[in-house]
């Protein structure tokens, strides 16, 4: 099966600009997530859909970022302004939305701010 | 809240030495724990789970409630075993996974 896609792979932006990452989920995948990972730390949830809906996005910085998942299919993370410590790599996952089953991963996007 | 804790960020092998990376979580509820592996280029990947109680590329993890803990083990290191090794925890209906900081494993000849 196809995995997880995610666009682009790398992006540098200028403090203050807007960036938007894409996720394509594995077909038929109800759960979608979306990570932070900063250099030499783990994966940090920043918001959970399943199907269209937020499950949680109680780690997401909302002033700045903002995520959408229209027909519960694609998802669209946003960054507006961004800031340096938003530099880090920005991973989406999917999942069959059953309990205990596994998480499928992107590549993820590097997103360096300068 | 949910916590997982990898207290080392790297542990270093000679190959055929056995291997032991430390994973302890906090949670409330009853927990579902997995090992997550990423290798050199490629993306993160499911290794294994505690409810499979499998043995997948030598390695094993053994949930321990009394401890917390759910290390994982593997009697002999290869070099390709070499990749950085994250614990994750699923709670709730919804399986929010939160995941440790991760240990680096380098495995030398």
């Amino acid at each position: 099966e196809a995995g997880v896609a995610q666009s682009p792979r790398y992006k540098i932006i200028e403090k203050r600009q807007s960036v938007a990452f894409w996720c394509n989920p594995i077909s038929g995948h109800a759960t979608l997530y979306w990570y932070q990972q900063i250099l030499g730390q783990g994966p940090k949830l920043l918001i959970q859909f399943q199907n269209n809906g937020v499950v949680d996005d109680s780690q997401l910085p909302k002033d700045r970022f903002s995520a959408e998942r229209l027909k519960g299919v694609d998802s669209t993370l946003k960054i507006q302004p961004a800031k340096l410590e938003d530099s880090a790599v920005y991973l989406c996952a999917s999942s069959s939305g059953q309990w205990n089953t596994e998480a499928f991963f992107g590549q993820g996007t590097r997103l360096t701010v300068v | 809240a949910q916590r997982v804790t990898q207290p080392e960020k790297l542990l270093s092998v000679f190959k055929g030495a056995p291997v032991e990376l430390k994973c302890n979580y906090s949670y409330s509820g009853s927990p579902e724990l997995f090992w997550y592996v990423q290798y050199s280029r490629q993306r993160l990947q499911l290794l294994l789970r505690h409810i499979s109680r499998e043995s997948i590329k030598g390695f094993t993890a053994d949930l321990n409630k009394g401890e917390t803990s759910f290390h994982l083990k593997k009697p002999f290191a290869q070099e390709e075993d070499s990749a950085m090794y994250y614990c994750a925890l699923a709670t709730g209906t919804a399986s929010k996974l939160t995941f440790g900081t991760g240990t680096r494993l380098q495995v030398t000849l």
